[in-house]
């Protein structure tokens, strides 16, 4: 299995650019995450979306829109890059693992390194 | 106010040696789960260990273990015999709540560097 897939990888953009960060899995998880990490700040939320259909705003969510394409996909876009957004972003994805607790462990993607100039 | 604090920044520990990740969180939910990761210099994300906050005993995966104190809110990492490939970030990270579908919180994580 794939797991989490996200492309691209890599990508440079210049200020004002456009983009869409493409998320996949193939794990059949209902809830899927994206996070961005900086040095020094740990891994911050941006968007996630629950289940098919709902998408909610996390932490840092200013400059970014979501789509819940269907239950395997979740894209991220940014509209105007600015340089603030240059980070690591890593999508994510979540099943039940223990039905009391509520143990959702997350499955991350490899990361897709954005700089924008 | 941070939810998950992790107070190490950095760490250096011997190798075959054990070493201690600091974790405290704060909720007011009486219904939690705390996770560990580890990112190697890779850069994925790995699942180490987990705990529920209703759990009556600590978590134990293989050489990781999960030292939880429930009324201090702390969930320290404890890595015994450490090798040279557990040099990575860790990050501690807690969900809140029953439903298993929110998200996680993440700390600011902690780098260990295993000495030969």
């Amino acid at each position: 299995n794939a797991g989490v897939t996200q492309t691209p990888k890599f990508q440079v953009l210049k200020t004002g650019q456009s983009m869409t960060l493409q998320c996949a899995q193939d794990m059949n998880h209902n809830s899927m995450y994206w996070y961005r990490q900086d040095p020094g700040m740990g891994l911050r939320l941006i968007y996630y979306s629950a289940s098919e259909g709902t998408t909610d705003k996390g932490e840092v969510p200013n400059g970014y829109n979501v789509s819940r394409l269907n239950k395997r996909e979740f894209s991220l876009r940014l509209e105007s890059a600015a340089p603030s957004q240059t980070s690591v972003y890593f999508c994510a994805s979540s099943k039940r693992q223990r039905v009391i607790s509520g143990a959702n462990v997350l499955t991350f993607g490899a990361g897709s390194r954005l700089t924008v100039l | 106010a941070q939810k998950i604090t992790q107070t190490q920044p950095g760490m250096f520990v011997q190798e075959k040696e054990a070493v201690t990740l600091d974790c405290t969180y704060d909720t007011s939910d009486p219904s939690y789960g705390l996770f560990w990761y580890k990112q190697p210099s890779s850069g994925e994300m790995i699942f180490l260990i987990y705990q529920g906050s209703y759990d009556q005993q600590n978590a134990t995966e293989g050489r990781y273990s999960l030292n939880f104190q429930k009324a201090r809110k702390s969930a320290n990492l404890v890595i015994s015999a450490s090798q040279l490939g557990d040099s990575a970030m860790y990050f501690c990270a807690m969900r809140e709540g029953r439903s298993g579908n929110t998200p996680l919180v993440f700390g600011k994580g902690t780098r260990l560097s295993v000495i030969a």
